[in-house]
C-alpha cells in the first residue's frame, strides 16, 4: 500500500485565490481526518469523516474552509478565499475501525498564501 | 480540552544516552499514543497504550501510563542521531485523537 497520498506537496498562492488540497486515504480505512499544523497552534483537527460522511467539523476555522469526501478513496479540503493566516501544513490521516495501530498520516501539503 | 501537553518542549542529548519525554492530559482516555515527526514529514505512529495498561515496550521504546496522574512517559533508550525528531502524544476518546504540542528531540552524534 502506498500509504495516505496528499497533493500537492507544496502550494503557493496569492491572497484571495481558491486553494484545493487533495487526499487519498489507505484503501479499507473508514475514517479520514484533516489536520492543520502551525508553530503557534500545533496540530489542530479541522474535520473528520466516517464512511465518507462528515462527523465533526467543529474545528473548521471559518466558512472559507470546506471539505468533501465524495467516495471512500478521495477527499478535498478547499479554502476560498485564501488568506495569509491560512499558511500552514495541512495533513490528511486515515484509520480503520478497531485498528490499534493509530492513524496513518500523509506527508502533508505546505500551503503558503502571499 | 483533552489535548496533551508534552514536557520538555525541547531536549538535546548525546548519542547513546536515554531520552525521556512526558505527556500530561486533562480528561479520561481510552488510549494514549505516541507519534514521531521528522522535519518536513507527516507523523508516524510509534506505540499505543490502553488505559488499562501501565507499561508497554517496543524495541528501544518504553511507554508508561499513569491514569491516576493523567500522565504518560516515553523513554527512548540508547538514542541514535536518527531519533532526532519531534515527538507527540495523542489522547483519544471515541474516534478523535487530540495531539499535544510536542517535544523536539535532538540527538548529537
Amino acid at each position: 500500500d502506498a500509504g495516505v497520498i496528499q497533493s500537492p506537496r507544496h502550494e503557493v498562492t496569492e491572497m484571495g485565490q481558491e486553494v484545493t488540497l487533495r487526499c487519498k486515504p489507505i484503501s479499507g480505512h473508514d475514517y479520514l481526518f484533516w489536520y492543520r499544523q502551525t508553530m503557534m497552534r500545533g496540530l489542530e483537527l479541522l474535520i473528520y469523516f466516517n464512511n465518507n460522511v462528515p462527523i465533526d467539523d467543529s474545528g473548521m476555522p471559518e466558512d472559507r474552509f470546506s471539505a468533501k469526501m465524495p467516495n471512500a478513496s478521495f477527499s478535498t479540503l478547499k479554502i476560498q478565499p485564501s488568506e495569509p493566516r491560512d499558511s500552514a501544513v495541512y495533513f490528511c490521516a486515515s484509520r480503520k475501525t478497531g485498528q490499534s495501530a493509530g492513524y496513518t498520516f500523509g506527508s502533508g501539503t505546505r500551503l503558503t498564501v502571499v | 480540552s483533552q489535548q496533551g501537553e508534552e514536557d520538555p518542549q525541547a531536549l538535546s542529548i548525546q548519542e547513546g544516552e536515554n531520552a525521556t519525554m512526558n505527556c500530561s492530559y486533562k480528561t479520561s482516555i481510552n488510549n494514549l499514543q505516541w507519534y514521531r515527526q521528522n522535519s518536513g514529514r507527516g507523523l508516524v505512529h510509534l506505540i499505543l497504550i490502553r488505559s488499562n495498561e501501565r507499561e508497554k515496550h517496543s524495541g528501544r521504546l518504553r511507554v508508561t501510563l499513569d491514569t491516576s496522574k493523567k500522565s504518560s512517559s516515553l523513554l527512548i533508550t540508547a538514542s541514535r542521531a536518527a531519533d532526532t525528531a519531534s515527538y507527540f502524544c495523542a489522547t483519544d476518546k471515541g474516534n478523535q485523537f487530540y495531539f499535544g504540542t510536542g517535544t523536539s528531540l535532538t540527538v548529537i552524534p
